[in-house]
């Protein structure tokens, strides 16, 4: 059974300062995984996806994934007030009827 | 702007009475996913399609809910009877395969008093 594990928060940034939201993985398997960012009242957006081992930037965003150490981070520079939302890491499946396996989500909050 | 379409976006009921949700997935995905959100619970799946079949149920009470995909532009879940505890959010969400992201519709809101 796959498990993707996330620091619920909530985790409250200063404006401007770099926000930090890591998720852990137990598959060893997992090649790829999802950022989503959710706000109150709102579903689930995708903002980001990382496939390899390494950095991937879009914009303010830096997505990092560190296949030897299972874990993914997702980096928020130059943190806005608009970023306040809820963020869930997804590992897709590896195999058969697997489905995408979302952690709990952290809950982030920039403080102006 | 193809995105996952769903109806109703708000629904209040009476305990006890029948309710359909419905969803259009993105064109051209084979993947259908329906979740129920709380603020408890997070998001917790309940039914997945791959090519209009069910995959995986199990996330579901079987004895009062149902998810089927009639056609590939058409997915529903039905709680018959339903009960103050299944007020939640539920959404509907489509992917284009197995290894790629989902797109959320924008949920049902159903509240059951």
């Amino acid at each position: 059974q796959k498990e993707v594990e996330q620091n619920s928060g909530p985790l409250s940034v200063p404006e401007g300062a770099i926000a930090s939201l890591n998720c852990t993985y137990s598959d060893r398997g997992s090649q790829s995984f999802f950022w989503y960012r959710q706000y109150s009242g709102k579903s689930p957006e995708l903002i980001m996806f990382i496939y390899s081992n390494g950095d991937k930037e879009d914009g303010r965003f830096t997505a990092q994934l560190n296949k030897a150490s299972q874990y993914v981070s997702l980096l928020i520079r130059d943190s806005q007030p608009s970023d306040s939302a809820t963020y869930l890491c997804a590992a897709p499946p590896n195999f058969g009827n697997e489905k995408l396996t979302f952690g709990t989500g952290t809950r982030l909050t920039i403080i102006p | 702007d193809a995105r996952v379409t769903q109806t109703p976006r708000h629904k209040v009921t009476e305990m006890g009475q029948e309710v359909t949700m419905r969803c259009q997935p993105i064109l051209g995905h084979n993947t259908v996913f329906w979740y129920r959100q709380t603020m408890m619970q997070g998001l917790e799946l309940l039914a997945y399609f791959r090519n209009r079949a069910p995959l995986d149920d199990s996330g579901m009470p079987k004895d009062r809910f149902s998810a089927e995909m009639p056609d590939a532009t058409l997915a529903t879940l039905k709680i018959q009877p339903s009960e103050p505890r299944d007020s939640a959010v539920y959404f509907c969400a489509s992917g284009p395969g197995d290894s790629d992201a989902i797109y959320f519709g924008e949920g049902s809101w159903l509240t059951v008093v």
